[in-house]
């Protein structure tokens, strides 16, 4: 079945440090792929998605590309703030099917 | 617009009582789904609604949780009894329309903590 696997966390991270949250996944056919992003007590948002093959979804100033050969969609910021500090969760739609399939999320913690 | 709505935000429970789950979509959206993400791991599916319908179920963990949507509007999640297990945050969802390319928006999440 479908699956996502991102970096285990925490991370912590200093203001205007470069950010890499690695995401794989395993899914049949060609899932869509995305990016969600929890800030303390609110609900999940969507941060940036990728439909095709070499798509690169952007928002914010993070960055993911969709490597179907490397099945991979890391998450990138090259300065993080502050501001940034949440909890990121990889995720897949694909097979036909609506559900999201979710990685085990990534808290990012940004010091100042 | 007003987003997507859920009540409680906390509950808190002892083994065995009942709890119910309301999950108010945004107006319009026919597709309405429920994840729950248990002890900090991964955000895993329950169910999927359309309109009243359950379009896929394959997630709900056992017959102790009971999904409902009458009317097409406004969903609820019943755990009964409740386990220690089930313990966790309950996010809904809800979409306008199915496919690749439409976003699904969630509420807040509520905390269920079963004692």
């Amino acid at each position: 079945g479908n699956s996502v696997t991102q970096m285990e966390g925490p991370v912590t991270l200093s203001e205007e440090a470069f950010l890499t949250i690695n995401c794989t996944y395993t899914a049949t056919g060609y899932p869509s792929l995305f990016w969600y992003v929890q800030y303390p007590g609110e609900g999940l948002q969507l941060l940036l998605k990728a439909t095709k093959a070499d798509d690169k979804g952007s928002n914010k100033g993070f960055e993911a590309t969709y490597r179907k050969e490397t099945t991979s969609f890391h998450l990138e910021k090259g300065s993080v703030q502050v501001s940034d500090s949440a909890v990121y969760f990889c995720a897949l739609r694909g097979g036909g099917a609506q559900k999201l399939v979710f990685g085990q999320g990534t808290r990012l913690t940004i010091n100042p | 617009e007003a987003g997507v709505t859920q009540f409680p935000s906390h509950s808190v429970i002892e083994k065995g009582q009942t709890v119910t789950l309301r999950c108010d979509p945004i107006s319009g959206h026919d597709n309405l789904y429920w994840y729950r993400r248990v002890m900090g791991k991964e955000i895993k599916f329950l169910l999927h609604f359309v309109k009243e319908s359950k379009q896929d179920e394959s997630g709900m963990p056992n017959n102790r949780f009971l999904a409902e949507r009458t009317g097409g509007t406004y969903s609820t999640l019943k755990v009964q009894p409740a386990e220690l297990e089930d313990s966790g945050v309950y996010f809904c969802a809800s979409s306008q329309e199915r496919g690749r390319e439409h976003e699904q928006f969630f509420g807040p999440g509520t905390r269920l903590t079963v004692l």
